[in-house]
């Protein structure tokens, strides 16, 4: 059966920071990966989508950025966090497109 | 940006009644889905419905869609405690790999 780990759970960074968030799949091959954001009380946000190694399309322009290095491995970093960058992070895959998706635990960023 | 967005913001009933969550949405879709989100957990699917189906039924959930009003609802029937969470509805572009989500319902079943 397929999992999706994501981690950390909390995160407490202070402003400027960097950061990596990291999502791994397993028991399956090629999925669709997504990051989004949710602020409190909120709906999700999305920030990026990958169909593929190394491609990453952007919803958001900010200062976050996505990579792909491996199959199944969609990790979510920024040079500098900024205040406004806190949030509930999830990640989340599917099979293909127009399937359903299998969201992680999801990261609470607090930024400080 | 945010392409389907529910109606109401929040739904307060007691446990046994029936709770109507609406979704409205702006372009074309291949499907729209539903999913729960229990206070600050990941999401969880709940049910998928074609843009060629009119109504799904999954145990208590029924969903409709109406495309030519760009409008779905999600109905729990005989609603319990444990319905509590917030819903969201999500859209499935005809185009593309995004899976665009809503502002959510938070439902509260009282017992």
């Amino acid at each position: 059966s397929q999992t999706i780990h994501q981690w950390p759970a909390t995160l407490v960074q202070p402003v400027g920071s960097p950061l990596s968030l990291e999502c791994t799949v397993e028991g399956t091959s090629n999925p669709n990966l997504y990051w989004y954001r949710q602020a409190a009380g909120r709906g999700l946000q999305l920030l990026f989508y990958s169909v593929g190694i190394g491609q990453i399309s952007s919803e958001v322009p900010q200062n976050l950025s996505a990579s792909r290095p491996q199959d199944r491995q969609f990790i979510l970093s920024s040079k500098k966090l900024l205040l406004s960058d806190s949030g509930f992070y999830l990640c989340a895959w599917r099979h293909i497109r127009h399937t359903e998706a299998f969201f992680g635990q999801g990261t609470r960023l607090t930024v400080v | 940006s945010q392409q389907g967005e529910e109606d109401p913001q929040a739904l307060s009933i007691q446990e046994g009644e029936n709770a109507t969550m609406n979704c409205s949405y702006k372009t074309s879709i291949n499907n729209l889905q539903w999913y729960r989100q229990n206070s600050g957990r990941g999401l969880v699917h709940l049910i998928l419905i074609r843009s060629n189906e009119r109504e799904k039924h999954s145990g208590r959930l029924r969903v409709t869609l109406d495309t030519s009003k760009k409008s779905s609802s999600l109905l729990i029937t005989a609603s319990r405690a444990a319905d509590t969470a917030s819903y969201f509805c999500a859209t499935d572009a005809d185009a593309g790999n995004m899976l665009t989500f809503g502002g959510g319902t938070r439902l509260m079943v009282k017992p």
